[in-house]
């Protein structure tokens, strides 16, 4: 099975950085998912890692250590449009969603 | 042009009614999935097929059987409804790409409240 753990909310200023840190425990790794998700919206795709390091793309940036089961989606430049929920996800085909770490960005 | 469409949005029924979400997806893709997300957020996989074959088949109440008559379609039927049914129904589909992962394309979620 899985167990994905994610704070539940942050809150940060418009400009800043915030660092959402995921923690996953699996019987088998296939890869990491970053999603994003607005309000009433559907999930969409941020990042993959498959590999240990720093994947960047952008404002955004994921790190995986697989050693730890650790994962963090990093977020520079804050702006409004990024307040959302954002979902760390597990596995291939089957994937394991966290609960979501609900991010607030304030003027 | 939408990648992954869902019908109907919004779905209000009685408990222990039957009730069908359809879902189509343009993108070419093998894949597609059912998702429950509760009010907690939580999105939990339900149900997969590939090339119409099913491949994923979590626990859930037989009440639900998915049915895929081609690979651009996957839709849910819904026997007796219950009020825990009551949750947002997310599609996706996914081919796995050139990056060689999964990423999986949602559609946008069908609202049911079972009274």
């Amino acid at each position: 099975g899985q167990n994905i753990d994610q704070p539940t909310e942050m809150t940060a200023t418009e400009g800043a950085i915030v660092q959402i840190n995921c923690t996953y425990q699996t019987s088998g790794f296939n890869g990491l998912f970053w999603y994003q998700q607005h309000a009433g919206e559907a999930p969409t795709f941020l990042s993959y890692n498959v590999l240990d390091g720093l994947e960047e793309k952008g404002r955004f940036s994921s790190f995986l250590s697989r050693s730890k089961g650790y994962s963090y989606l990093l977020l520079k430049e804050l702006q409004m449009k990024d307040s959302a929920s954002y979902l760390c996800a597990v596995g291939d085909y089957k994937l394991s969603f966290g609960a979501g770490t609900t991010v607030t960005v304030r003027a | 042009d939408t990648a992954v469409s869902q019908t109907p949005k919004y779905l209000v029924t009685q408990m222990g009614n039957d009730k069908s979400i359809k879902c189509e997806q343009n993108l070419g893709h093998d894949t597609m999935y059912w998702y429950k997300q509760d009010s907690k957020k939580f999105l939990k996989i339900m149900f997969s097929y590939n090339n119409k074959e099913l491949i994923i088949n979590e626990t859930v109440p037989n009440r639900f059987s998915p049915k895929s008559p081609d690979k651009a379609h996957l839709n849910l039927h819904i026997n007796s409804l219950e009020l825990g049914d009551s949750a947002v129904y997310f599609c996706a589909s996914s081919q796995v790409g050139t990056g060689g992962h999964n990423e999986q394309f949602f559609g946008p979620g069908t609202r049911l409240t079972v009274l």
